[in-house]
Order: C-alpha cells, then sequence, then structure tokens
C-alpha cells in the first residue's frame, strides 16, 4: 500500500522569507500524481500544487514550487516570499494515475510570522 | 459555478445513534469520494461513488456506507455511532474513474460524538 510522509509537524516562517516542508513517499508504482494540499482553519481543502510523475520537470505555480525526486521518492514544497494568507496546514498526498484515491500525509501546520 | 457542497455543517450525536452526511459535487462532475479526517491527522479514504454504485473502498467497517442518486448527489451514513467516528467529514468529486481528472473537495461536515 502507499504510504506518505510528513517528518515536520510544525514549521514557521518570516513574512516574505522561503520555507521548504518535506514530504516523502513510497509505492511500488511508476506512474501516479503527487500534489500538495492547503487546508485553512476554514477547512476547505485547496489544492496548491500538482506533479505527474513521468515529468521530470518540477511543476511551479507562482510563489509556489516543489523539488521532486523520483528516485528517492522526496516531494518537498517550497513557498517563496510568503504571505500571512500562506498560513494553513499543508498536506502532501499520493494518487494512482489509475485511481481516484488519494493517500494523505499527517500534514504540516505552518504559521507565518509577521 | 457552485463547487462542492456539503451538509451540515456541525453536527452532534450520541453513541449508538446513526447519522447521515450529504454531498453535492461539482456541476459536471459524476465521481464522489469521502474522507474521514481525524482531529491532528490528514484524511483518510473511506469509499468511492460512480454511476450509483461503491467502486472503491477504504477500511473501514460496515457501519459506514453510502449512496450516490441519479444526479450524482452522495451520502454518508454512519450506524452505531462510536466516540472515536468523531471527525471532519470530507467529501471530493471528481469525473470519471481514471486518475488523471483533478478533484474537488468539499468543506467538510464535523461530527462531534458524545
Amino acid at each position: 500500500a502507499q504510504t506518505v510522509t510528513q517528518s515536520q509537524p510544525e514549521m514557521s516562517v518570516q513574512e516574505a522569507e522561503t520555507v521548504t516542508l518535506s514530504c516523502t513517499y513510497d509505492t511500488s508504482e511508476s506512474d501516479y500524481y503527487l500534489f500538495w494540499y492547503k487546508q485553512p482553519p476554514s477547512r476547505q481543502m485547496i489544492l496548491v500544487i500538482r506533479q505527474e510523475a513521468y515529468k521530470q520537470q518540477n511543476a511551479t505555480e507562482n510563489r509556489f514550487s516543489v523539488n521532486f525526486q523520483k528516485a528517492a521518492k522526496s516531494f518537498s514544497l517550497k513557498i517563496s516570499d510568503s504571505q500571512l494568507g500562506d498560513a494553513a496546514m499543508y498536506f502532501c498526498a499520493y494518487r494512482s494515475r489509475t485511481g481516484n484515491q488519494f493517500y494523505f500525509g499527517t500534514g504540516t501546520s505552518l504559521t507565518v510570522i509577521p | 459555478d457552485a463547487g462542492v457542497t456539503q451538509s451540515p455543517t456541525h453536527l452532534i450525536k450520541t453513541r449508538g445513534q446513526q447519522v447521515t452526511l450529504r454531498c453535492s459535487p461539482k456541476s459536471g462532475h459524476d465521481t464522489v469520494s469521502w474522507y474521514q479526517q481525524a482531529l491532528g491527522q490528514g484524511p483518510q479514504f473511506i469509499f468511492q461513488y460512480y454511476e450509483e454504485e461503491e467502486r472503491q473502498r477504504g477500511n473501514f467497517p460496515d457501519r459506514f456506507s453510502g449512496h450516490q442518486f441519479p444526479n450524482y448527489s452522495s451520502e454518508l451514513n454512519v450506524n452505531a455511532l462510536l466516540l472515536g467516528d468523531s471527525a471532519l467529514y470530507l467529501c471530493a468529486s471528481t469525473l470519471g474513474l481514471a486518475g488523471v481528472n483533478e478533484q474537488y473537495f468539499g468543506p467538510g461536515t464535523r461530527l462531534t460524538v458524545t
């Protein structure tokens, strides 16, 4: 079974600085998707960024980028120029290419310090 | 365009009772998945419905059951509630069963069992 591990329960960053959230996963599949979701206190899960495993190029969405290391099964999220609105719980998630079931990590709570 | 909606927002039940949670998928989506998110944890997959049938199921007991209606909306039923069933229940919708399409999450229903 696929497992997703987030080893940083809590992280903090100064406003305008850069922070990196870590994620590792375990799978025997060769083709899959990886995601970072943001869950603010309002609870709605919001997609931050998505990576397709067969693409070697790291995904980027404005201030958010990933470092995808397929061989190492590592998928970290870098947030640049951190803003107060970035404060939330961040979940790393895995999904097979052939199915819809997500496997989530336990989350990293990000605090942004003004 | 309405996103995924869930009702009710909050619910308090007594141990042993039964509960029904509801989800309306995003317009154009025909597949609904349910997740349980315990406090401080990542969401855990309960099951998925497509064409009014349960297509995939996670590691949850038979007390958890569901239904999908012809308009693609879905219900999650939990019988014989336990204290451990207290959690945020998330619904996610997508188009089809393949993993290629994006999934959207609803805001969740907070269930408290006393």
